[in-house]
């Protein structure tokens, strides 16, 4: 198994433009999530999914969109970059009934 | 809302023990977990605690005191692979939605 994979690594985008960071998991997990991670701050949701076609906002879901149409892949949208999203994003997964999450290695974003 | 309070950083030797706290405020509260994340690093689970008492798996332990919003962490025998970041979470219900809201993380520099 993969477990969870993201792309890409790294990536730097000027304001005002949208891209998509990609999140998957070969786990056939129902739960998947979508943090971000900021220097002094701990990590934080953006939006969440219970399952494939089913997702909410979670605690700064501002500026940004997600999709679920498979099990498989969760990817976040970015609509029109702004300098206050410069962050480490982390996709995770869970399996209904567990409490434990796996994290994705992160998506290093910067926008200038 | 809640509020998730650890030390910012802390050293220790190789071969000791050291306890990283974490006190946190909460309603609604459902259990708390502890994840590691080394520099750079998604975050990997190491516990979730639910009820009150001390767990113990191999080296690391995990204490909760749900009366007074109260954790430990507790490494023994450290190696200096155990410098990371270690991160204390909280999952309460929400308004029907089970959060997780992380603290900022303490950063453990194991020195020999």
């Amino acid at each position: 198994n993969a477990g969870v994979t993201q792309t890409p690594k790294f990536q730097v985008l000027k304001t005002g433009q949208s891209m998509t960071l990609q999140c998957a998991q070969d786990m056939n997990h129902e739960y998947m999530s979508w943090y971000r991670q900021d220097p002094g701050m701990g990590l934080r949701l953006i939006h969440y999914s219970v399952g494939a076609g089913i997702t909410d906002q979670g605690e700064v879901p501002n500026g940004y969109n997600v999709s679920r149409s498979t099990t498989e892949d969760f990817p976040l949208r970015l609509l029109s970059a702004a300098p206050s999203q410069t962050s480490v994003y982390f996709c995770a997964s869970r399996t209904h009934g567990s409490y434990e999450q796996y994290f994705g290695p992160g998506t290093r974003l910067t926008v200038t | 809302g809640q509020n998730i309070d650890q030390p910012t950083e802390m050293t220790a030797t190789e071969g000791a023990i050291v306890q990283i706290n974490c006190t946190y405020q909460t309603s609604g509260f459902n259990g708390l977990f502890w994840y590691q994340q080394h520099a750079g690093e998604a975050p990997t689970f190491l516990s979730y605690n639910v009820l009150d008492g001390l767990e113990e798996k191999g080296r690391f332990s995990s204490f909760l005191s749900r009366s007074k919003g109260y954790s430990y962490l507790l490494l023994k025998e450290l190696q200096m692979k155990d410098s990371a970041s270690y991160l204390c979470a909280v999952r309460a219900d929400s308004g029907g939605y089970q959060k997780v809201t992380f603290g900022i993380g303490t950063k453990l520099q194991v020195i020999p």
